[in-house]
């Protein structure tokens, strides 16, 4: 089993609808969890942490958390072409290392 | 702005020399910095681990002597590639962890063009 689960894509959403991204991860002893945005040719930027179980929200962004589950995802509202990129999951895990997911890559269609 | 910063963004060298990449954490003090390199389309792959006043720790693979890392400083990392090859041309990024939040941030990535 990989350590982290990510839906590569393509995504494909309406602009202004919402965008969900989906991340399942294996490390249970994981305690950060990142959401980073990344454009073609640039580095990863990043958009949300989380560390507790629930959501979290910052602007159009949402993080939910379920440790239990293992599982922890990013919504994104009213989406906009300029939310087009690819999204990353990450936890911090014992290994004191990022891992990352595959990435998603998410297309807003005007 | 940045919280972590790279420079250069973009370097062009010939093969056979050496390039250098810097890595600062502009907003706290980071004991740990990540190097990372990224071919196009795939996925970021971690080299190495900079540890402030000790020896990197280097993934599998990946050659200690061609990729020196140097952590002399608390907000400064550097990643020099010795004896540059048209193949080491890629996109090398760092991060660092600020220890109070424990939130990584990245740097804006080096393009290597070696020719």
């Amino acid at each position: 089993q990989k350590e982290v689960e990510q839906n590569s894509g393509p995504l494909s959403v309406p602009e202004g609808a919402i965008a969900s991204l989906n991340c399942t991860y294996s490390d249970r002893g994981s305690q950060s969890f990142f959401w980073y945005r990344q454009y073609s040719g640039k580095s990863p930027e990043l958009i949300m942490s989380i560390y507790s179980n629930g959501d979290k929200e910052d602007g159009r962004f949402t993080a939910q958390l379920n440790k239990a589950s293992q599982y922890v995802s990013l919504l994104i509202r009213d989406s906009q072409p300029s939310d087009s990129a690819t999204y990353l999951c990450a936890f911090w895990g014992g290994n004191e290392k990022l891992t990352f997911g595959t990435g998603t890559r998410l297309t807003i269609i005007p | 702005g940045a919280v972590v910063s790279q420079h250069p963004s973009r370097v062009i060298c010939k093969s056979g020399t050496s390039v250098k990449i810097e890595c600062r954490s502009l907003d706290f003090q980071a004991t740990t910095m990540f190097w990372y390199r990224q071919f196009p389309k795939q996925s970021l792959m971690l080299m190495a681990t900079s540890n402030e006043g000790s020896k990197a720790t280097y993934e599998q693979g990946v050659e200690k002597d061609k990729f020196l890392i140097n952590h002399a400083s608390l907000t400064l990392s550097t990643l020099t590639v010795t004896s540059a090859h048209p193949e080491d041309s890629s996109f090398y990024i760092c991060s660092a962890r600020d220890p109070g939040s424990g939130t990584i941030y990245f740097g804006e990535g080096s393009w290597l063009t070696v020719v």
